[in-house]
Order: structure tokens, then sequence, then C-alpha cells
């Protein structure tokens, strides 16, 4: 199936702790990118990534690195797990600026 | 203030209704998106407008870029339908996405 696919779906996990989430398209996209949902359903751009380049990096915390091997996989990396980063990441991708968005199904992410 | 504004933000219709979605926005855009998040939490993209008007099946999308304003219209609305409908707007050259709050739609049998 043509798709974004992100593992895990669901993570639980203690603070303090590193933690990574994987995400692989096979669209052929050149851009990707990882989107924070919070509690509030709110939906907001963490980074985006184009052909394997960092082209947009928010203010997210150092803690959060995203890694991207090929252009296909976007990887995030949280060290130091908080519970304010208890939410729902969402990856995407994208074949450009003209075109839209195909969403990953969510990895929800639970610190305790 | 939120850059893009969405209302309402709770919406419950009954079946068969023409339902419409607004969503106003404060900055300069290269496009607008509509996007459907489904109760299970997967989201799909519905509609990416610069100008005009699209239609998909009971779903239309306009958008007037003079007055920065885009409307999402649902013709005979079926539960199926009930959904949180996001704007988002997609600024300059960046291809970053600025997102709505979101409107909670339901629709009842």
């Amino acid at each position: 199936d043509t798709a974004v696919s992100q593992t895990p779906k669901y993570l639980v996990t203690q603070m303090g702790n590193d933690k990574s989430i994987k995400c692989e398209q096979n669209l052929g996209h050149d851009t990707m990118y990882w989107y924070k949902q919070d509690s509030k359903k709110f939906l907001k751009i963490m980074f985006s990534y184009n052909n394997k380049e960092l082209i947009i990096n928010e203010t997210v915390p150092n803690r959060f690195s995203p890694k991207s091997p090929d252009k296909a996989h976007l990887n995030l990396h949280i060290n130091s797990l908080e519970l304010g980063d208890s939410a729902v990441y969402f990856c995407a991708s994208s074949p450009g600026e003209s075109y839209g968005y195909t969403f990953g199904s969510g990895t929800r992410l639970t610190v305790v | 203030k939120n850059e893009v504004e969405q209302s309402p933000q709770n919406l419950t219709a009954q079946e068969g209704e023409f339902i419409t979605i607004n969503c106003s926005y404060s900055v300069g855009i290269s496009a607008l998106h509509w996007l459907q998040q489904h109760p299970g939490g997967g989201i799909v993209s519905l509609f990416m407008l610069s100008s005009g008007k699209k239609k998909h099946g009971r779903l239309i999308a306009t958008i007037n870029i003079q007055e920065k304003h885009s409307s999402l219209h649902i013709t005979a609305s079926h539960p199926r339908d009930s959904a949180v409908y996001i704007c988002a707007v997609r600024r300059g050259a960046t291809n970053k996405l600025i997102f709505g709050t979101g409107t909670l739609l339901a629709v009842q049998p």
C-alpha cells in the first residue's frame, strides 16, 4: 500500500527516558514533516525536511532531534522526555509546494 | 490571537442539512488547505486552494483571497461526515502550514 506509515502507534514511557518515532513514506515525495497535536487538538509544525535537508525548524526544544537518512524516512528522536511532551505526533509528506499533504496515522505519546 | 481562525468551533446538524464552516486568516498565504480528522484520529487532506472554488463529491471549498476568507460546504450531510475539519494556510516558500483550531462537526441521523 502506498502511504505514510508511522511506528509505533502508541508509546507510553516514563519521564526522563529517550524514545524514537519512525516515519516512512513510499510515495516518492520530496518533503516530509513532523507535526505535534496537543491535548486541545491544535496542530503545529515542528520540522520539515526536503530531500534529507532540514528546511523548517520551529521553536522546538533541543531535546527533539529529527533525522532523515534518506528522503523516504524522517525519524523523530526525543531525549529526556517530559510530561508536557505528551501529545499525538503526526508525520506527513508532500511532493512540493503546489500539492497537498499525506498524513501518517499518528503516534500517541504518553509520558508518565 | 491565532493567525487562522475558524468558526464555528462546534457544529451539530441533522442528516441532510447543508453545512458551512468558515476560515479567516490574517497573514499572506500561498495556499489554503482543508483537512478532515476522523474520530479515530487519522487526518485526510480534502482540498488545496489558491483561488476560486473546488468541488469533490458533496464537498465544496471556496476562497476569497482579497477578504482572506475560505468556506467549506457540505451538501446533504451524513453522519459519516462527523469529524473535525481543520483549515490550514501555507505561508510563502517555506511550505510551512499554520493551522486553525478546528471545527468539530456532529451530524445526527
